[in-house]
């Protein structure tokens, strides 16, 4: 069985650049996340989608973050513009279901300089 | 808020010894609590799924408990390898939305 598949796996980019980052969940999988984690810190919910819908995007920064997964498969996030702070790995995962074991896949470490 | 926090964040022991790591979270109305593991520059792997009804789970060499009463949960690594050098991470699954909120992580060097 595939894995969940991201790319680009680096990026570097100057502030106020955009970037998008791309999910391929593992087949089958209804739910999809967006995790944010920064050097030395736990992985932070950006979003959360169950099939096309968004059930959770309270912590994603909507003013310069976007996020979609159209047809309920593949999803795309996106920075626009790039702030210094957004210097994480941007981690995405899938279940079956919203409360099944998660996979997450390598990740994209961003670079903003 | 739920809180989850991981101590030690760093530890450092020979091959072959027994060792444990904490996790422990403020709120005890968890749907359940995972424990993970992160390899430098790769995504983070499910090791051990406790539900709340649950006490301990076990797979190979770990064994996970879960004591929601007292909001901890240790993993335990038998005869550990170099092989288990990673960041392990605790994570408790709440709400409606099954949302996991992490604890930071412990750093395990094991020395051959």
């Amino acid at each position: 069985e595939a894995g969940v598949a991201q790319s680009p796996r680096y990026k570097i980019i100057e502030k106020r650049q955009s970037v998008a980052f791309w999910c391929n969940p593992i087949s089958g999988h209804a739910t999809l996340y967006w995790y944010q984690q920064i050097l030395g810190q736990g992985p932070k919910l950006l979003i959360q989608f169950q099939n096309n819908g968004v059930v959770d995007d309270s912590q994603l920064p909507k003013d310069r973050f976007s996020a979609e997964r159209l047809k309920g498969v593949d999803s795309t996030l996106k920075i626009q513009p790039a702030k210094l702070e957004d210097s994480a790995v941007y981690l995405c995962a899938s279940s079956q279901n919203l409360a099944d074991t998660q996979y997450f896949g390598p990740g994209t470490r961003l670079t903003v300089l | 808020k739920q809180e989850v926090t991981q101590i030690p964040a760093a530890l450092s022991v020979p091959e072959g010894e027994n060792l444990v790591l904490n996790c422990s979270f403020t709120d005890s109305a968890i749907y359940n609590l995972q424990w993970f593991r992160q390899d430098p520059g790769k995504g983070l792997t499910s090791l051990l799924l406790i539900q709340s009804s649950q006490r301990e789970q076990t797979s190979g060499r770990l064994n996970a408990s879960l004591d929601k009463s007292s909001g901890r949960s240790t993993l335990y690594i038998a005869a550990s390898q170099p092989g288990d050098s990673a960041t392990y991470l605790c994570a408790v699954s709440l709400g409606s939305n099954y949302q996991l909120i992490w604890g930071a992580g412990t750093k395990l060097i094991i020395k051959p």
